[in-house]
């Protein structure tokens, strides 16, 4: 069984400093994750995904993310914080289809980042 | 450049009544899924579809119908509206069958039960 835990549900940083979004995921087998990032009444919005290729990856708008097979996290992280990326954050695992095809996803229960001036 | 479209945007229902959620897709993509999003809950599959004709059920499918008629339009149904059912529904697809193909996501419907 697959499943995902985001050890915060809120971080705020100051605008410039580093973001640091943790996740912990659980999986039976080699899983696939994915952050997504939600903006206020808008939909998911993909930032970066791993796929038991290079365990550092890199996503749009500046993140990266760290796939740690040891520890099982897959932490979010950028360099320098911007106003315009406060929003929620959704880690996901997915290490199986759904039964006739497509993705079976877990998601976490999110983090919402704030970035204060 | 529409991606995944769903209507209404926002909606109040009263205890008993029915409604349809609408989503298309512009992108040919053969799945498509239903998500339901209640806060610090994270999202839970309602229902998938793999093709034209062909529906299965998620992780909370009761309460809810679906239909897949065409490549493009996957509507959710209510049938008799319950306050649990008071959410925000996303609807999504993706191209591929391999369980990493990523999910395009649709602008969310705020149902609220009263």
């Amino acid at each position: 069984a697959q499943s995902v835990t985001q050890l915060d549900s809120h971080v705020s940083v100051s605008e410039g400093t580093p973001v640091l979004l943790r996740c912990n995921y659980s999986s039976s087998y080699s899983p696939s994750l994915f952050w997504y990032v939600q903006h206020p009444n808008k939909g998911l919005q993909l930032l970066l995904k791993y796929t038991s290729a290079a365990t550092l990856v890199k996503g749009i708008n500046g993140f990266e993310a760290e796939f740690k097979k040891s520890e099982t996290s897959f932490h979010l992280t950028k360099p320098s914080a911007h106003m315009s990326d406060a929003a929620e954050y959704f880690c996901v695992v997915s290490d199986q289809g759904l039964t006739g095809g497509g993705n079976k996803l877990t998601f976490g229960t999110g983090t919402q980042l704030k970035v204060e001036l | 450049n529409a991606g995944v479209t769903q209507t209404p945007k926002f909606r109040i229902l009263k205890i008993g009544q029915s409604m349809t959620l609408q989503c298309t897709q512009d992108m040919n993509h053969n799945y498509m899924y239903w998500y339901r999003q209640d806060p610090g809950m994270g999202l839970k599959l309602i229902y998938y579809s793999v093709g034209a004709g062909i529906t299965d059920k998620g992780e909370v499918p009761n309460g809810y119908n679906v239909s897949r008629s065409t490549t493009e339009d996957f509507p959710l149904r209510l049938e008799l509206a319950a306050p649990s059912q008071t959410s925000v529904y996303f609807c999504a697809s993706s191209l591929g069958r391999i369980y990493n193909s990523p999910l395009h996501f649709g602008n969310g419907t705020r149902l609220t039960v009263t």
